[in-house]
């Protein structure tokens, strides 16, 4: 069955340090992988998505079949980036039908 | 635009009543998903609907759970003889098209809060 894992329930950093989330899948298909990001007292956003390979607020995040991963990275963490991430897996189906991981809560400190 | 619209924010149900949320998609989206979040779960997708037809309801419970999009007004989720287990966050999410169409992305409500008491 398909499945997310956000092992990290909480990434804490400091300012300028770089960060990475991690984001392991479990699809038997070809995956279609979201991150997304919400900020306090705001509403779930769309960060990136791997098929466009873009970099968004400095995040970058690349598909790795073989370690089945897809982790978010930033080289330098600003204190405005401190939000919940979410890991998420398209599969098959409708284009709603996303599996969410649990979440990571990125806090970067002054 | 004021983005997608969920209500009420909170809403408090004893075990056995019905519990009825609400979501008004973005101007011209005729899309809706809805997501249910368990404590400490991360979302799970639920159903998919267009104007008046549901396309995809596989994450559905089987019993209890039904959602409309009707051609006029929001979007209902509907759960009948609700159960403590119901409490979690609904979330609605509304998008402009269809997967591969380019206009796919989904912009998420501020979700709905249920607690069964």
């Amino acid at each position: 069955a398909q499945r997310v894992t956000q092992p990290e329930k909480l990434l804490s950093v400091f300012k300028g340090a770089p960060v990475e989330l991690k984001c392991n899948y479990s699809y038997s298909g070809s995956p279609e992988l979201f991150w997304y990001v919400q900020y306090s007292r705001q509403r779930l956003q769309l960060l990136l998505r791997h098929i466009s390979r873009e970099s968004i607020k400095g995040f970058t995040a690349d598909l790795n079949k073989g370690e089945t991963s897809f982790h978010l990275k930033k080289p330098f963490a600003q204190e405005e980036d401190s939000a919940m991430y979410y890991c998420a897996l398209r599969y098959g189906g409708s284009q709603g039908n996303l599996i969410f991981g649990k979440g990571t809560k990125l806090s970067v400190k002054p | 635009n004021a983005g997608v619209m969920q209500n009420p924010r909170h809403l408090v149900r004893r075990r056995g009543q019905e519990a009825r949320l609400r979501c008004s998609p973005m101007k011209g989206h005729s899309h809706v998903y809805w997501y249910r979040q368990l404590p400490e779960e991360g979302l799970k997708f639920m159903v998919y609907l267009q104007k008046e037809n549901i396309i995809d309801e596989s994450g559905m419970p089987k019993e209890r759970f039904s959602a409309e999009f009707p051609k006029e007004g929001p979007s209902i989720l509907r759960i009948q003889q609700v159960v403590r287990g119901d409490s979690a966050a609904y979330f609605c999410a509304s998008s402009p098209g269809q997967a591969g169409s380019g206009n796919e992305k989904l912009f998420f409500g501020s979700g709905t809060q249920l607690s069964v008491l």
